[in-house]
């Protein structure tokens, strides 16, 4: 069964406007990485926060981590055309950290 | 710009063919990664290799045929396909296998767009 979730599966916003979407998985993590991916492209990590942290910053982005609800949340602030892409949660879950992708949350910034 | 290279980026071959998919990573890293890119499905880990040697395995059928020459070079063997194998074939790489409580960033490649005729 899939690992990790995101929801919306689809995200349509203007620029400046901030988006959100969430993940949530089922076991217990050791960490969560955030990745980002154009249109046919390979992934770009984001950002990772670790199981004993609860919020983390890196420029636009804001991602918080609540392991009570086994969910995690990336913010993206004042967007821009060029956030444009699919963004992916991974969680790594076991003994040696087997990354498990979720599907991904599509999003698209219009000018 | 990742340190991760594919090649070819795009193939398209018929299912009797035999064609292979290139990684190289220019980053030091120890652990490597093939992984299968579906539309609409989440990735899908097929092979770990850690210091050129198989770790995993996950459940790919033969018709896949992973090579680790050495840190810095992965390859996928491709051999009577299906149509259904058509997907975006990722590489990644990682400074180290996973242990536990620590989980290294992977960095991937630009992807090969595989279509299966």
């Amino acid at each position: 069964s899939q690992q990790g979730e995101e929801d919306p599966q689809a995200l349509s916003i203007q620029e400046g406007e901030n988006a959100t979407m969430n993940c949530s998985y089922k076991t217990s993590i050791n960490n969560l990485q955030w990745y980002r991916q154009n249109s046919g492209r390979g992934l770009v990590h984001l950002i990772l926060i670790r199981s004993n942290e609860r919020e983390k910053h890196s420029g636009r982005l804001r991602v918080t981590l609540d392991t009570s609800k086994k969910s995690s949340s990336l913010l993206i602030t004042a967007s821009r055309a060029a956030d444009t892409a699919s963004y992916f949660c991974a969680t790594a879950t076991d003994s040696w950290g087997k990354l498990q992708f979720g599907a991904g949350t599509q999003v698209v910034v219009t000018p | 710009e990742t340190g991760v290279t594919q090649t070819p980026r795009h193939l398209v071959m018929g299912m009797t063919n035999k064609k292979s998919l290139k990684c190289e990573q220019h980053l030091g890293h120890n652990a490597m990664y093939w992984y299968k890119q579906s539309a609409k499905k989440p990735l899908e880990l097929m092979f770990v290799y850690n210091f050129k040697e198989q770790t995993e395995n996950n459940s790919v059928p033969s018709r896949f045929s992973p090579e680790c020459p050495n840190s810095s070079h992965l390859f996928l063997h491709l051999h009577t396909l299906q149509p259904e194998d058509s997907a975006l074939y990722l590489c990644a790489s990682s400074q180290d296998l996973p242990a536990s409580g620590s989980t290294d960033t992977q960095y991937f490649g630009p992807g090969t767009r595989l279509t299966v005729l």
